[in-house]
């Protein structure tokens, strides 16, 4: 089956640092990957859409300048925290379309970031 | 805009019983998708079962199967013969089938079995 790698799993840094979280599509092809936030005991909550090869397309109140997205091929997206805080401790998961069949496009899920910053 | 409802924050049920996850959503699309996640506690999101819109018939992946009634935006995840290994956060999400057709997703439901 489809597989998404994300990496690091985990990774702990000090505060005004910059983190860079990656996901990647092992054996398909992704045009479009997915950044979602999860705070504990809380749901997904979407904070863009990558589209290789455009800019991303950040939800409202996500700010751009501080969680940057690069989708620079299609089997690779980047999430960048800059100048991280501890506010920005959370846990980032990505997901990937495979594009199947007009209308049948499955999203597939790396296993997440944990990003704690101290 | 999508939202999606799961009413129940915690539910338990033993070993081997049945227990129904609920779950509501509000669209004016006539064609989306609907997804049903599991994610244990290692947080890996799990996809369970999934049902497209236009088909009238509920979708079952062995001991899980839904009930989608259309009309009133409903779609809940029945779980049959529950064993331990259930125990998880269950996420409803729709999803439409266009336009980078994000996902969005419910609260949540926290399924114990217990033995």
């Amino acid at each position: 089956g489809a597989v998404v790698s994300q990496h690091p799993s985990w990774v702990i840094c000090k505060s005004g640092t910059s983190v860079k979280i990656e996901c990647r599509s092992l054996d398909f092809q992704a045009t479009t990957m997915f950044w979602y936030r999860q705070f504990p005991k809380q749901s997904l909550m979407l904070m863009a859409t990558s589209n290789e090869g455009s800019k991303a397309t950040y939800e409202q109140g996500v700010e751009k300048d501080k969680f940057l997205i690069n989708h620079a091929s299609l089997t690779l997206s980047t999430l960048t925290v800059t100048s991280a805080h501890p506010e920005d401790s959370s846990f980032y998961i990505c997901s990937a379309r495979e594009v199947e069949q007009w209308g049948n496009q499955p999203q597939h899920f790396g296993d997440g970031t944990r990003l704690s910053i101290l | 805009a999508q939202t999606v409802t799961q009413s129940q924050p915690e539910m338990s049920v033993q070993e081997a019983e049945t227990v129904t996850l609920s779950c509501t959503y509000d669209t004016s699309e006539s064609n989306y998708y609907l997804f049903w996640y599991k994610q244990p506690p290692s947080r890996q999101m799990i996809l369970v079962i999934r049902q497209e819109a236009y088909k009238q018939q509920n979708a079952t992946e062995n001991r899980f199967s839904v009930n989608f009634q259309k009309a009133a935006k409903s779609f809940s995840l029945k779980i049959s013969d529950s064993q331990l290994g259930d125990t998880a956060m269950y996420f409803c999400a729709f999803m439409k089938p266009y336009n980078n057709n994000d996902m969005r997703f419910g609260a949540g439901t926290r399924l114990t079995v217990k033995p």
